[in-house]
């Protein structure tokens, strides 16, 4: 069955430092997402990605996030200057027909 | 403020029994309905989804939608222990039979299922 795949499972950075979280949404997908999850807290939209461009992003999203779609496989999450409060789990979703959402495993970003 | 609110729980369910979470939106505005499982430190696993009123059966998982209420629940009959975990529910605003639309999500309810 075809599956979200995220890479790092984990990833430990020091504060300042950028980061680009990666993903492989399901291959016949067309819509791409990222959330994100706070320990203990909601999942949180942060910005969806259509056609090559961002369709919606949420208030989270600033200056410091990028998302880019480099090859016909992978879709990936920049932060450029991490801070203490970017440490959370990092999901990356793509959905079908019907906006049924499919998660990846997520990336656990720490933020030192 | 658009919000999802659901019982944070815990709920706790005998094995066997049937689990009943309840969900309300505040978006007149939401299309689409759905239902996550998530276990402890992993992501979100889809369940169901729903977009008309009434009540939608999935094995033994039933979604239930109000419109009119806003109201969404999900019931698991024959509950497992290994339906432990926290479901969540999200919303869109998305139409139904279009690709597209962020999920709003709740805070989701911890489900204990005791054999």
């Amino acid at each position: 069955e075809p599956e979200v795949t995220q890479t790092p499972s984990h990833q430990v950075t020091q504060m300042g430092q950028e980061v680009i979280l990666r993903c492989v949404p399901i291959s016949n997908h067309l819509y791409f997402y990222w959330y994100r999850q706070i320990l203990g807290q909601k999942v949180e939209f942060l910005v969806s990605f259509y056609n090559n461009e961002i369709s919606e992003k949420s208030e989270i999203f600033d200056d410091q996030f990028s998302v880019e779609r480099p090859d016909g496989s992978n879709f990936t999450l920049k932060i450029r200057s991490t801070k203490l409060e970017d440490s959370a789990m990092y999901f990356c979703a793509s959905s079908g027909l019907f906006n049924e959402q499919f998660f990846g495993p997520g990336t656990r970003l720490t933020v030192l | 403020q658009k919000e999802v609110e659901q019982n944070s729980g815990p709920l706790s369910v005998p094995e066997g029994a049937i689990a009943s979470l309840n969900c309300t939106y505040s978006d007149r505005g939401s299309q689409s309905f759905f239902w996550y499982r998530q276990y402890s430190g992993k992501s979100p696993e889809l369940i169901m989804f729903i977009y008309s009123n009434g009540d939608k059966e999935d094995g033994r998982f039933t979604a239930q939608l109000n419109k009119a209420s806003q109201y969404v629940s999900l019931l698991i009959r024959d509950s497992q222990p290994s339906d432990s975990a926290t479901y969540l529910c999200a919303v869109s605003r998305n139409a139904g039979g279009t690709s597209y639309g962020k999920l709003t999500f709740g805070q989701g309810t911890i489900l204990t299922v005791h054999p």
